[in-house]
Protein backbone atom coordinates (compact mmCIF):
# COMPACT_ATOMS: atom_id res chain seq x y z
CA UNK A 1 0.00 0.00 0.00
CA UNK A 2 0.65 3.75 -0.07
CA UNK A 3 3.57 4.76 2.59
CA UNK A 4 3.66 8.25 4.33
CA UNK A 5 4.28 11.15 1.89
CA UNK A 6 5.31 14.72 2.18
CA UNK A 7 5.13 17.87 0.35
CA UNK A 8 6.89 19.73 -1.65
CA UNK A 9 9.82 17.61 -1.35
CA UNK A 10 12.00 20.50 -2.04
CA UNK A 11 11.34 24.69 -0.56
CA UNK A 12 13.26 27.17 -1.06
CA UNK A 13 12.31 30.58 0.69
CA UNK A 14 13.83 33.82 2.13
CA UNK A 15 14.20 34.69 5.68
CA UNK A 16 11.46 35.72 7.00
CA UNK A 17 9.03 34.42 5.00
CA UNK A 18 6.19 31.53 7.09
CA UNK A 19 6.20 28.04 4.94
CA UNK A 20 3.70 24.88 5.13
CA UNK A 21 4.58 21.61 5.24
CA UNK A 22 2.18 18.94 4.67
CA UNK A 23 1.96 15.05 5.77
CA UNK A 24 0.00 12.51 4.51
CA UNK A 25 0.27 9.17 6.97
CA UNK A 26 -0.28 5.48 6.41
CA UNK A 27 -4.07 5.00 6.00
CA UNK A 28 -5.67 4.24 9.35
CA UNK A 29 -2.50 4.85 11.15
CA UNK A 30 -3.47 6.79 14.23
CA UNK A 31 0.38 8.22 15.95
CA UNK A 32 2.20 10.97 13.59
CA UNK A 33 5.16 12.19 14.35
CA UNK A 34 7.88 15.36 12.94
CA UNK A 35 11.30 15.03 13.41
CA UNK A 36 14.05 17.76 11.51
CA UNK A 37 17.46 16.43 10.66
CA UNK A 38 19.89 18.79 10.38
CA UNK A 39 23.86 18.78 9.54
CA UNK A 40 24.66 19.63 13.11
CA UNK A 41 21.94 18.39 15.26
CA UNK A 42 21.57 15.00 13.38
CA UNK A 43 17.67 13.74 13.50
CA UNK A 44 15.71 15.42 16.67
CA UNK A 45 11.76 15.10 17.87
CA UNK A 46 9.83 17.63 16.79
CA UNK A 47 6.26 16.89 17.52
CA UNK A 48 3.67 14.10 18.08
CA UNK A 49 0.20 13.25 17.71
CA UNK A 50 -1.79 10.70 19.08
CA UNK A 51 -5.77 10.21 17.91
CA UNK A 52 -7.82 12.54 19.52
CA UNK A 53 -5.18 13.25 22.44
CA UNK A 54 -3.27 16.51 23.07
CA UNK A 55 -0.10 16.64 21.05
CA UNK A 56 3.13 15.90 22.24
CA UNK A 57 4.72 19.53 21.44
CA UNK A 58 8.38 19.22 23.51
CA UNK A 59 10.59 18.87 20.76
CA UNK A 60 9.26 21.88 19.10
CA UNK A 61 12.32 24.46 19.27
CA UNK A 62 10.66 27.67 19.18
CA UNK A 63 6.91 29.38 19.45
CA UNK A 64 7.62 30.28 16.00
CA UNK A 65 6.79 26.27 14.81
CA UNK A 66 3.32 25.11 15.21
CA UNK A 67 1.89 22.05 13.50
CA UNK A 68 -1.90 20.71 13.72
CA UNK A 69 -3.73 17.34 12.12
CA UNK A 70 -6.73 17.35 10.82
CA UNK A 71 -9.31 15.08 11.05
CA UNK A 72 -6.73 12.48 11.95
CA UNK A 73 -4.98 12.10 9.01
CA UNK A 74 -3.18 14.93 7.33
CA UNK A 75 -1.04 16.63 9.04
CA UNK A 76 0.90 20.48 8.43
CA UNK A 77 3.81 22.00 10.01
CA UNK A 78 4.24 25.45 10.01
CA UNK A 79 7.41 27.40 10.44
CA UNK A 80 6.62 31.67 11.14
CA UNK A 81 9.34 33.99 10.12
CA UNK A 82 11.72 31.32 8.90
CA UNK A 83 15.29 31.95 10.20
CA UNK A 84 18.39 30.23 8.07
CA UNK A 85 18.82 27.65 11.16
CA UNK A 86 15.60 26.24 10.13
CA UNK A 87 17.17 25.10 7.01
CA UNK A 88 17.00 21.19 7.36
CA UNK A 89 15.27 18.43 6.06
CA UNK A 90 11.80 17.97 7.55
CA UNK A 91 10.75 14.12 8.05
CA UNK A 92 7.02 12.58 8.85
CA UNK A 93 6.60 9.56 10.41
CA UNK A 94 3.34 7.13 11.29
CA UNK A 95 2.63 4.27 13.40
CA UNK A 96 -0.16 2.04 13.91
CA UNK A 97 -1.25 3.57 17.51
CA UNK A 98 0.59 5.00 20.07
CA UNK A 99 2.16 2.74 21.70
CA UNK A 100 6.19 2.72 21.97
CA UNK A 101 5.39 -1.10 20.42
CA UNK A 102 5.22 0.46 16.80
CA UNK A 103 7.39 0.39 14.07
CA UNK A 104 7.75 3.90 12.67
CA UNK A 105 7.41 4.71 8.32
CA UNK A 106 8.97 7.73 7.78
CA UNK A 107 8.24 9.41 4.60
CA UNK A 108 10.98 10.90 1.98
CA UNK A 109 11.48 14.28 3.80
CA UNK A 110 10.99 18.00 2.45
CA UNK A 111 14.25 19.48 2.30
CA UNK A 112 13.72 23.12 3.64
CA UNK A 113 16.23 25.93 2.41
CA UNK A 114 16.01 29.36 4.20
CA UNK A 115 18.17 31.69 1.87
CA UNK B 1 18.15 12.26 29.53
CA UNK B 2 18.34 9.61 26.48
CA UNK B 3 21.42 9.82 24.58
CA UNK B 4 22.48 7.34 21.79
CA UNK B 5 25.78 7.15 20.26
CA UNK B 6 26.53 5.29 17.36
CA UNK B 7 30.56 4.48 16.76
CA UNK B 8 32.29 4.56 14.51
CA UNK B 9 30.83 7.50 12.58
CA UNK B 10 32.16 6.29 9.22
CA UNK B 11 32.73 2.80 7.87
CA UNK B 12 34.77 1.48 4.71
CA UNK B 13 34.98 -2.52 3.57
CA UNK B 14 35.73 -4.69 0.87
CA UNK B 15 32.67 -6.45 -0.57
CA UNK B 16 31.99 -9.57 0.92
CA UNK B 17 32.78 -8.81 4.34
CA UNK B 18 30.29 -8.92 7.71
CA UNK B 19 29.43 -5.67 8.74
CA UNK B 20 29.07 -4.78 12.54
CA UNK B 21 26.98 -1.34 13.65
CA UNK B 22 27.40 -0.51 17.36
CA UNK B 23 24.75 1.74 18.93
CA UNK B 24 24.91 2.32 22.85
CA UNK B 25 22.03 4.28 24.80
CA UNK B 26 21.87 6.00 28.60
CA UNK B 27 19.29 4.91 29.49
CA UNK B 28 17.81 1.02 29.72
CA UNK B 29 14.01 1.96 30.30
CA UNK B 30 13.11 1.85 26.72
CA UNK B 31 10.46 0.29 25.13
CA UNK B 32 11.95 -0.60 21.51
CA UNK B 33 14.74 -0.03 19.43
CA UNK B 34 14.66 0.30 15.70
CA UNK B 35 17.55 0.53 12.89
CA UNK B 36 17.13 2.56 10.02
CA UNK B 37 18.99 2.87 6.19
CA UNK B 38 18.76 5.78 5.29
CA UNK B 39 20.42 6.58 1.40
CA UNK B 40 21.90 10.16 0.34
CA UNK B 41 19.08 12.59 0.06
CA UNK B 42 15.77 10.11 0.86
CA UNK B 43 13.85 9.25 4.01
CA UNK B 44 14.14 6.62 6.44
CA UNK B 45 13.55 2.46 5.64
CA UNK B 46 13.35 0.58 8.73
CA UNK B 47 15.27 -2.33 8.46
CA UNK B 48 14.10 -4.11 11.53
CA UNK B 49 12.89 -3.62 15.03
CA UNK B 50 13.44 -5.30 18.63
CA UNK B 51 11.04 -5.15 21.42
CA UNK B 52 12.59 -4.44 25.03
CA UNK B 53 11.93 -8.00 25.52
CA UNK B 54 13.47 -9.10 22.63
CA UNK B 55 16.95 -10.36 22.35
CA UNK B 56 17.47 -10.01 18.54
CA UNK B 57 15.62 -10.36 15.23
CA UNK B 58 16.81 -11.18 12.07
CA UNK B 59 15.94 -10.90 8.35
CA UNK B 60 17.71 -11.77 5.61
CA UNK B 61 21.03 -10.80 5.72
CA UNK B 62 20.29 -8.46 8.81
CA UNK B 63 20.82 -9.87 12.31
CA UNK B 64 20.02 -7.44 15.34
CA UNK B 65 20.58 -8.10 19.04
CA UNK B 66 20.24 -6.42 22.09
CA UNK B 67 20.97 -6.02 25.26
CA UNK B 68 19.64 -3.79 27.77
CA UNK B 69 21.07 -4.05 30.34
CA UNK B 70 24.34 -3.00 29.08
CA UNK B 71 22.26 -0.33 26.91
CA UNK B 72 23.52 -2.32 23.61
CA UNK B 73 22.69 -3.21 20.14
CA UNK B 74 24.43 -4.47 17.22
CA UNK B 75 23.44 -4.87 13.76
CA UNK B 76 25.05 -7.58 11.97
CA UNK B 77 24.82 -7.49 7.87
CA UNK B 78 26.42 -10.86 6.37
CA UNK B 79 28.20 -10.77 3.22
CA UNK B 80 28.32 -6.78 2.80
CA UNK B 81 27.38 -6.04 -1.25
CA UNK B 82 27.84 -2.53 -2.43
CA UNK B 83 24.33 -1.70 -2.50
CA UNK B 84 24.62 -2.19 1.06
CA UNK B 85 26.21 1.48 1.12
CA UNK B 86 24.63 3.79 3.41
CA UNK B 87 23.74 5.46 6.39
CA UNK B 88 22.72 3.25 9.54
CA UNK B 89 20.48 5.01 12.04
CA UNK B 90 19.47 3.32 15.19
CA UNK B 91 17.42 4.56 17.34
CA UNK B 92 14.91 4.01 20.82
CA UNK B 93 11.44 5.00 22.00
CA UNK B 94 12.17 5.15 25.90
CA UNK B 95 9.11 3.70 28.55
CA UNK B 96 6.22 6.28 28.95
CA UNK B 97 7.17 7.93 25.57
CA UNK B 98 6.68 7.68 21.74
CA UNK B 99 9.49 9.29 20.43
CA UNK B 100 12.42 8.18 18.63
CA UNK B 101 16.14 9.63 20.11
CA UNK B 102 18.46 8.98 17.25
CA UNK B 103 22.09 8.49 17.17
CA UNK B 104 24.39 10.00 14.85
CA UNK B 105 24.87 7.26 12.34
CA UNK B 106 27.38 5.36 10.73
CA UNK B 107 28.09 5.67 7.29
CA UNK B 108 29.10 2.59 5.42
CA UNK B 109 31.09 2.09 2.20
CA UNK B 110 31.14 -1.17 0.91
CA UNK B 111 33.88 -1.12 -2.20
CA UNK B 112 33.22 -3.63 -5.01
Amino acid sequence: GAGVSQSPSNKVTEKGKDVELRCDPISGHTALYWYRQSLGQGLEFLIYFQGNSAPDKSGLPSDRFSAERTGGSVSTLTIQRTQQEDSAVYLCASSPAGTGINEQYFGPGTRLTVT
Amino acid sequence: KQEVTQIPAALSVPEGENLVLNCSFTDSAIYNLQWFRQDPGKGLTSLLLIQSSQREQTSGRLNASLDKSSGRSTLYIAASQPGDSATYLCAVVKAAGNKLTFGGGTRVLVKP
